[in-house]
């Protein structure tokens, strides 16, 4: 079964850091572009940053640049996301997610999610 | 950036009722749109992708159409199970991978 289970979620004061994991199992993440999508509560979606296989390219919302930073290891299968001087507006639920293919970039498999609250 | 804008913000049907979400980008973005049903307290689930292709196991009664600006996800007749939040999301033209604020759909 192609599955995505996140962790390292929790409670952080303002200015400090966080570390998410994002572990894959059923498929290859080095064949699959992946992403990290956020969910502020009772808001929408949003996307946060996606990476290549390999780690050669790699995107960032523009209010996450410079502070998070989207990662893989491909031994143990999995994506991170470090975060740093978190802010109050960080609080979210983060979803990794996998993306389908190049050409049809939509997200088919999606995490159940690791909630950050920043306070 | 794409902005994607979806009406209404709230559908409220019957079981067996039509139901039509709309989604409107700032630009073109030919056919590269999808569309994700999210369950209360659940993950989202990719409903449609390419504007009209369903899913992997995604009921019939989920149709999608449109290309351009203009898109358009209907449900046929609604059943209670489809009570979610349903988001459509631009890939035409990223970074930023855009999604629409969701429009809620009750029955």
């Amino acid at each position: 079964e192609v599955q995505l289970v996140e962790s390292g979620g929790g409670l952080v004061q303002p200015g400090g850091s966080l570390r998410l994991s994002c572990a894959a199992s059923g498929f290859d993440i080095s064949t699959h572009w992946m992403t990290w999508v956020r969910q502020a509560p009772g808001k929408g979606l949003e996307w946060v940053a996606n990476m290549r296989y390999h780690g050669n390219e790699k995107y960032y919302v523009d209010s996450v640049k410079g502070r998070f930073t989207i990662s893989e290891d491909n031994a143990k299968n999995s994506l991170y996301l470090q975060m740093v001087s978190l802010r109050a507006e960080d609080t979210a639920v983060y979803y990794c997610a996998r993306v389908n293919d190049y050409s049809n970039y939509v997200l088919d498999v999606w995490g159940q999610g690791a909630t950050v609250t920043v306070s | 950036e794409i902005v994607m804008t979806q009406s209404p913000a709230t559908l409220s049907g019957s079981p067996g009722e039509r139901a039509t979400l709309s989604c409107r980008a700032s630009q073109s973005v030919s056919s590269k749109l999808a569309w994700y049903q999210q369950k209360p307290g659940q993950t989202p689930r990719l409903l449609i992708s390419g504007a009209s292709t369903r899913a992997p196991g995604v009921p019939a009664r989920f149709s999608g159409s449109g290309s351009g600006t203009e898109f358009t996800l209907t449900i046929s007749s609604l059943q209670s199970e489809d009570s979610a939040v349903y988001y459509c999301q631009q890939y035409y033209d990223w970074p930023p991978l855009t999604f629409g604020g969701g429009t809620k759909v009750e029955i």
